[in-house]
């Protein structure tokens, strides 16, 4: 089957960075994806990392190593609207090609 | 494009009444996802389509749970009886089959259903 480790919480005062690792076992693998969850709302898509390396958006970047069952989601020059939870998800190749599953997802708290 | 439509966006229900919950995905989108998520069991796949077909049901519940997709803008999940631990959010998701919008998921605002 298939497991995803984040941490449960973050907390960061604004300006800071934070960063969120994601720990993935699964039987295959196709990409690692982040979403944010802001209170009430519902998760939206912040990045996909198929290949190893960083990609950056802005203010967050993502990096993923295939070799370590790794990624981690990068936010920098937090903002008080950051404050959300944060997920990662992976494709497992191995099963159907839609199929999605997300990780419990990480609190993320920014502070004055 | 309004984005994926999901209605309603609440239900409040007794235990033993049936629930149906709808979805309206982005048209074009190859594939419609359901998810439920509650404080203990995080986001949960239920159950998606590929072009309206049924793909993977192995996160449905039990065979309360039901879902149909009679064609490509509509989608249903259906709970018939209802019981109190089916209270949850549940969210429906759509993405395109190819290219880069195969890898984004687009969820609809969620369904909060009580059941007392």
């Amino acid at each position: 089957g298939q497991s995803l480790e984040q941490p449960s919480e973050v907390t960061a005062v604004e300006g800071a960075i934070v960063q969120i690792n994601c720990t993935y076992q699964t039987s295959g693998f196709y990409g690692l994806s982040w979403y944010q969850q802001h209170d009430g709302g519902a998760p939206t898509f912040l990045s996909y990392n198929a290949l190893d390396g960083l990609e950056e958006t802005g203010r967050f970047s993502s990096f993923l190593s295939r070799s370590d069952s790794y990624g981690y989601l990068l936010l920098q020059e937090l903002q008080m609207k950051d404050s959300a939870s944060y997920f990662c998800a992976v494709r497992d190749r191995a099963d159907s090609w839609g199929k999605f599953q997300f990780g419990a997802g990480t609190q993320v708290v920014v502070t004055p | 494009d309004a984005g994926v439509i999901q209605s309603p966006r609440h239900e409040v229900t007794e235990m033993g009444q049936e629930v149906t919950l709808r979805c309206k995905p982005i048209s074009g989108h190859d594939y419609l996802f359901w998810y439920r998520q509650t404080m203990m069991r995080g986001l949960e796949l239920l159950i998606y389509f590929n072009n309206n077909v049924p793909i993977d049901d192995s996160g449905m519940p039990e065979d309360r749970f039901s879902a149909k997709m009679p064609n490509a803008s509509f989608s249903t999940l259906k709970i018939q009886p209802s019981e109190p631990r089916d209270s949850a959010v549940y969210f429906c998701a759509s993405s395109l089959a190819g290219g880069t919008g195969a890898n984004v998921l687009t969820f609809g605002a969620g369904s909060r259903l009580t059941v007392l």
